[in-house]
């Protein structure tokens, strides 16, 4: 069974960091994009980054850029999101999911976790 | 950047009834669009990708259909539990990868 559990996520302090990961079953996370989304409290989902599966081609939203840094530890079969100069607008909860077909970049996201809440103030 | 814009808000309908929601592209995604329904507390559930393709176990009450910029999700007879918010999203031009604003169907 396809599984994604996301974990790290809590209170983090403005210009603090937060690492999240994102732990993957049943499947090889290595051969499929993966991908995260967040949802500040109320609001809608917007996309933040993304890592191909096969070429280790990273992307980012603006608003994190220089910010946050994607990665994954095939070995671990997990996903991770480096949060660095964390700032208010970052609270959310963050999603891991998982594209629908192996390679590169298909972007349809078939499998999600139950998300881990980010919360930054002081 | 693509903007995606979904119509109604909200939409107030009873169990047993058709609900028709509606997603607008800025410029043309060709037919790269799907739909998540998103209950309270729970993660987003992929319903349609490729503008009217339905994912693993999605009843068939759930259609979708259009291409280029105007896009509808429709639900031929509303049950209990399809009450929630549905977001489109497009996969067509990013980054960056873009979701609309959702729509909620709550029961009226």
């Amino acid at each position: 069974e396809v599984q994604v559990l996301e974990s790290g996520g809590g209170l983090g302090q403005p210009g603090g960091s937060l690492r999240l990961s994102c732990a993957a079953s049943g499947f090889t996370l290595s051969n499929y994009a993966m991908t995260w989304v967040r949802q500040p409290p109320g609001k809608g989902l917007e996309w933040v980054s993304s890592l191909s599966g096969s070429s280790d081609r990273t992307y980012y939203a603006d608003s994190v850029k220089g910010r946050f840094i994607i990665s994954r530890d095939s070995s671990k079969n997990t996903l991770f999101l480096q949060m660095n100069s964390l700032r208010a607008e970052d609270t959310a909860i963050y999603y891991c999911a998982k594209s629908k077909s192996p390679g590169n970049t298909d972007m349809i996201f078939d499998y999600w976790g139950q998300g881990t809440l980010v919360t930054v103030s002081s | 950047e693509i903007v995606l814009t979904q119509s109604p808000a909200t939409l107030s309908l009873s169990p047993g009834e058709r609900a028709t929601l509606s997603c607008r592209a800025s410029e043309s995604v060709r037919n790269y669009l799907a739909w998540y329904q998103q209950k309270p507390g729970q993660a987003p559930r992929l319903l349609i990708y490729d503008a009217s393709n339905r994912a693993t176990g999605i009843p068939a009450r759930f259609s979708g259909s259009g291409s280029g910029t105007d896009f509808t999700l429709s639900i031929s007879s509303l049950e209990a539990e399809d009450f929630a918010v549905y977001y489109c999203q497009q996969r067509y031009k990013w980054p960056p990868l873009t979701f609309g604003g959702g729509t909620k169907v709550e029961i009226k």
